[in-house]
This record gives structure tokens, sequence and C-alpha cells, in this order.
């Protein structure tokens, strides 16, 4: 089974330009999340899908994040305009959950992470 | 709020010595918890989790955590430590009522020492 796929790898922009991540979850996982870790601080939750609708966005930080998950599959997180504090890695996760109807919680599994840097 | 703390940014130890790592937690309710290991250039794996019941939980390579309710700790142990287990870990909260989101402490490096 695959697991949870990020590209690119690596980004390199200047600041006022755009970048767009993509992220492809595990086959058959409802629910994808989007996490940053800025300056080697702690990993901050951004939004998380369930399928194709926004479950909870309340981590993303203002309106230059935009993120899409079209036909509940892949998801993409675009930053735009860049500017230097949004220089991180930027981690995707999936899992099995079901809102409403999941007992015990399933683990969340992460990508690699796409390391942004913003000059 | 939910919040996690690890206060060891750093952890050295001799190969084959005890390991542990250090996580306290703050969220309303009952928590979910979890242990998360990044090694250098890859994603975060999954180590365990606590849910319910038995405070010990047992995880991926010999790795074990403790749940302790009235400390409200976590804290990842390992009895005999291998240098393949340097690598970064985090400790993260999930509240019951708060969603599927996770709350990360700020990690500690691990360097186990040959």
């Amino acid at each position: 089974e695959a697991g949870v796929t990020q590209f690119p790898s690596h980004s390199v922009i200047e600041k006022g330009q755009t970048v767009t991540l993509r992220c492809d979850p595990i086959s058959g996982h409802d629910n994808l999340y989007w996490y940053r870790r800025v300056m080697g601080k702690e990993i901050k939750f951004l939004l998380h899908f369930v399928k194709e609708s926004k479950q909870d966005e309340s981590g993303m930080p203002n309106n230059r994040f935009l993120a899409e998950r079209t036909g509940g599959t892949y998801s993409t997180l675009k930053v735009q305009p860049a500017e230097l504090e949004d220089s991180g890695v930027y981690f995707c996760a999936s899992s099995q959950d079901f809102p409403g109807r999941t007992v015990v919680p399933y683990e969340q599994y992460f990508g690699p992470g796409t390391r942004l840097t913003v000059t | 709020a939910q919040s996690v703390a690890q206060p060891e940014d750093q952890v050295n130890v001799a190969e084959g010595n005890p390991l542990t790592v250090k996580c306290t937690y703050s969220v309303s309710g009952n928590p979910y918890l979890f242990w998360y290991v990044q090694y250098p250039n890859r994603g975060l794996q999954f180590l365990l989790k606590y849910i319910t019941g038995d405070n010990l939980v047992k995880g991926s390579y010999g790795f074990e955590a403790e749940f302790n309710k009235s400390q409200t700790s976590f804290h990842l142990k390992k009895p005999s430590a291998l240098v393949s287990d340097s690598a970064l870990y985090f400790c993260a909260v999930r509240a019951k009522a708060a969603g599927n989101k996770l709350t990360f402490g700020g990690g500690t490096r691990v360097l186990v020492k040959p």
C-alpha cells in the first residue's frame, strides 16, 4: 500500500511569488490534513478535509493560503503571495476516521513533507 | 485549548541504556495521545497511541509509553536504546470533543551514542 505522497519535496521561491503544494493521501482515506512546522517550532495544524469538504480550517494563518481537494482525492495548498514567514515544512496526513461514526480514532499517516523556502 | 509540552530539546543516551522522552499535555476532557518519530529526510512515522484502558501502551520498534492521568503525562520509553533510534520524536494530543486535529509538542531530538 502506497503511503502519503507530497510534491515537490523542496521549493525555493521569492517573496511575492506563488507556490502550489500537492498531497496524495492513502487510497481510501477520506480524511486529509495539512500541518506545517515553521522555524523548527511545533508542528501546527492548518486544516482538515473530509472528502472534498473543509471540516476544520481553524489553523489557516490568513487568506494568502488556499487549500482545495476537488473530487475528494488529492489536495493542493496554494500560497499567494508568499511571504518570508511562510518558510517551513508543510506536512500532509490522511486517516480513516469517519466523523460521527468512529469510536476509536485512527492514527494519521504523514507524508514526507514539502520544505518551502521563501527568499 | 489543548497543548503539549516536551521539556527537553535533546536527550543523549548511550546505546543499551534506557531511553525516556518526556511529554505532558493539557486538554479539556479525556485525551487521545500519540507519539510520532521523524528520521532524517523522512516524514513522521506513527509509533503508538493511547485511547483508553491499560495505561501502558506498547508500540513499534520496542517503544512503549505510560499514560498518567494525575500527572497529565505520556512519557515515551525504551528499555534498551539503539543507535538507530536517533531521531526527532513528537508527542501529540487530540481531544475527544475537538475534532481530528492533532496538537504537537515542539519535538525532542534523541541522540544515541555507541
